[in-house]
């Protein structure tokens, strides 16, 4: 059973810093373009960030170049993103996704990420 | 980039009723189109690839049609579980862009 689990949410100051993890089994990691899509409240989808398989391709929203940056570990199973100088604008919940022919087959559970002092 | 536009943004409906809700390109995609359906509190399951490419597991009454700039999702017979929001997803480039959402409520 494919199964992504989000974490590394929490509360935190506009300018701070977090790092996003997701954790995936069921499926052989290495082989997926992986993505992540946020969720602001009360409000629709919006993709921020790709990277392909082999990480040699990846790819931001312009509403977070620059700030955030997507990464992997395939020895580890792991998705990564790390957010810096984050806004209130950021607040979200934020969805780790798989991707297959660049459609989001599976999604983790989300986990949310509040900006706020 | 590539902007979506859906139609309509919310849309009552009964159970039994045929819907369609329509997601425009703000350029040609071909054919690099996929539906989305969220309930409240869950993440998104994907429905259609491929813009007519229906996802093992779901239900046949859902159909997905369109190329180019203009796509539809159509649900043939709407079932109580079928109420939920609906969104529409590029993927013609490596910069996704998703639609604003389409709400289904009941009529």
């Amino acid at each position: 059973e494919v199964q992504l689990v989000e974490s590394g949410g929490g509360l935190v100051q506009p300018g701070g810093s977090l790092r996003l993890s997701c954790a995936a089994s069921g499926f052989t990691f290495k082989n997926y373009d992986m993505s992540w899509v946020r969720q602001a409240p009360g409000k629709g989808l919006e993709w921020v960030s790709y990277i392909s398989r082999g990480a040699s391709i990846k790819y931001h929203a312009d509403s977070v170049k620059g700030r955030f940056t997507i990464y992997r570990d395939d020895a580890k199973n792991s998705l990564y993103l790390q957010m810096n100088s984050l806004r209130a604008e950021d607040t979200a919940i934020y969805y780790c996704v798989r991707e297959r022919e660049a459609t989001a087959d599976y999604w983790g559970q989300g986990t949310l990420v509040t900006v706020s002092s | 980039d590539i902007q979506m536009t859906q139609s309509p943004s919310t849309l009552s409906a009964s159970v039994g009723d045929r819907v369609t809700i329509t997601c425009r390109a703000s350029q040609s995609i071909s054919r690099w189109l996929a539906w989305y359906q969220q309930k409240p509190g869950k993440a998104p399951n994907l429905l259609i690839y491929g813009a007519s490419t229906l996802e093992s597991g779901v239900p046949s009454r859902f159909s997905g049609s369109g190329s180019g700039t203009e796509f539809t999702l159509t649900i043939s017979s709407l079932q109580p579980d079928d109420f939920a929001t609906y969104y529409c997803q590029q993927y013609n480039s490596y910069s996704r862009t998703f639609g604003q959402g389409t709400k289904v409520e009941i009529k």
